[in-house]
């Protein structure tokens, strides 16, 4: 039972670089999520899933698409990525107590 | 002004001190509160969690919510090196599939 787990582990990219972050989670959870953490500014929200088949967008969806590709995947794109995309990713997922999240280890990603 | 604030601290104490950490809000529609603690280069773990207002104790930990003063703290009784960690106050309107607002998170470091 792996929990949530995230790849990349580190990323370096270039200004106007593309990636994808891919999140899984083995708890047949309902409800996923992606967040950003930056020094000072706490947990951001960037996207979310409630259920398969559904997204929606967090306080900083900017610059950031997202799929749920089935009910274990939900992956974070970046189309264009920017320095101020420099941060720390971790992606969640809830149940029924949608309260109580579960973190995967998180994607370091630093955009030169 | 914020959804929810937290002081980032950091704040230092020997071990065996009482701690007290807070957040204020500003949302009403807030039911559920959360504490999550977050080990260094580790994602956030759920803590404990309090639905409307009360305390709710768990071993050395007491979380009270306040919603007229809109207002919660989480306190650590006699204070070990293995809580140092950064500890984030979390928000919620709804249970399941809902968004969570989180504060800041407030960084401790307890001495032996």
């Amino acid at each position: 039972n792996a929990g949530v787990t995230q790849t990349p582990k580190f990323q370096v990219l270039k200004t106007g670089q593309s990636m994808t972050l891919q999140c899984a989670q083995d708890m047949n959870h309902n409800s996923m999520y992606w967040y950003r953490q930056d020094p000072g500014m706490g947990l951001r929200l960037i996207y979310y899933s409630a259920s398969e088949g559904t997204t929606d967008k967090g306080e900083v969806p900017n610059g950031y698409n997202v799929s749920r590709l089935n009910k274990r995947e939900f992956s974070l794109r970046l189309e264009s990525a920017a320095p101020s995309q420099t941060s720390v990713y971790f992606c969640a997922s809830s149940g029924i107590r949608g309260f109580e999240q579960y973190f995967g280890p998180g994607t370091r990603l630093t955009v030169t | 002004q914020k959804e929810v604030e937290q002081d980032p601290g950091p704040l230092s104490v020997p071990e065996g001190a009482i701690v007290s950490l807070n957040c204020t809000y500003s949302n009403s529609a807030f039911q559920y509160f959360m504490w999550y603690r977050q080990y260094s280069r580790k994602g956030p773990e759920l803590l404990m969690y309090t639905y409307s207002s009360g305390n709710k104790e768990d071993g050395r930990f007491t979380a009270q919510v306040d919603k007229s003063s809109k207002y919660i703290s989480l306190f650590i009784r006699d204070s070990q090196p293995s809580d140092s960690a950064t500890y984030l106050c979390a928000m919620s309107a709804g249970q399941a599939g809902t968004a969570l607002i989180f504060g800041k998170g407030t960084t401790l470091s307890v001495s032996s």
